[in-house]
């Protein structure tokens, strides 16, 4: 039981370039969610999905894109980098949405843009 | 104020003391509470919910007052594998129920 995993763990981008983020899910988890983490930032909620096929904004969506075509899987998408999105990404899911239960992490994507 | 605000430390104690923490949150119609630990450079994991009339798992303890808003986790008995960051979590009721992080309280514990 693999749990919740990333890819890529690291990657380094140039100011512009596109890239996307994956993650993967085995607990048959409804909702799924992407954190960015910064120093003294603490976790910051950017999209999540309360199912397949739909997405919502967290507190900072501004420059990412997500998709939820299947269950397991939620993809984070920046489409052109800037050096403010470099952070530490996590993704998280969780069986209900509704608070009451705790989210599980994948170990996270370091992402560098220059 | 903040939603969820904790003392970033970091709290520096030897081994087999007792340490606190303490977390206070703005919303008062949060149902759902947990701490998270979180090694350095890995993800949160979770420690352990908050239930309103306490809990407790083996040295750690958690306390929910709601009246004053804050939570409390206390370590008894610290060990060195202890060292980590401490993050307080409660429900938000305004995005469907999404939890708020607190920045963490960072805890090392010297030999």
């Amino acid at each position: 039981n693999a749990g919740v995993t990333q890819t890529p763990k690291f990657r380094v981008l140039k100011t512009g370039q596109s890239m996307t983020l994956l993650c993967a899910q085995d607990m048959n988890h409804e909702y799924m969610y992407w954190y960015r983490q910064d120093p003294g930032m603490g976790l910051r909620l950017i999209h999540y999905s309360v199912g397949e096929g739909t997405t919502a904004k967290g507190e900072v969506p501004d420059g990412y894109n997500v998709s939820r075509l299947k269950k397991q899987n939620f993809l984070l998408g920046l489409e052109s980098a800037a050096p403010s999105q470099t952070s530490v990404y996590f993704c998280a899911s969780s069986y209900e949405g509704i608070g009451n239960q705790p989210q599980h992490f994948g170990d996270g994507t370091r992402l560098s843009i220059l | 104020r903040k939603e969820v605000e904790q003392d970033p430390g970091p709290f520096n104690v030897p081994e087999g003391a007792t340490v606190a923490f303490n977390c206070t949150y703005s919303n008062s119609a949060s149902q759902s509470f947990f701490w998270y630990r979180q090694d350095c450079r890995k993800e949160p994991k979770l420690l352990m919910s908050v239930y309103s009339s306490g809990n407790e798992d083996g040295r750690f303890t958690a306390q929910l007052n709601r009246a004053s808003q804050y939570i409390s986790l206390l370590i008894r008995d610290s060990k060195l594998s202890d060292s980590a960051t401490y993050l307080c979590v409660v429900n938000s009721l305004g995005s469907q129920g999404n939890l708020i992080f607190g920045k963490g309280t960072k805890l090392s514990v010297k030999p």
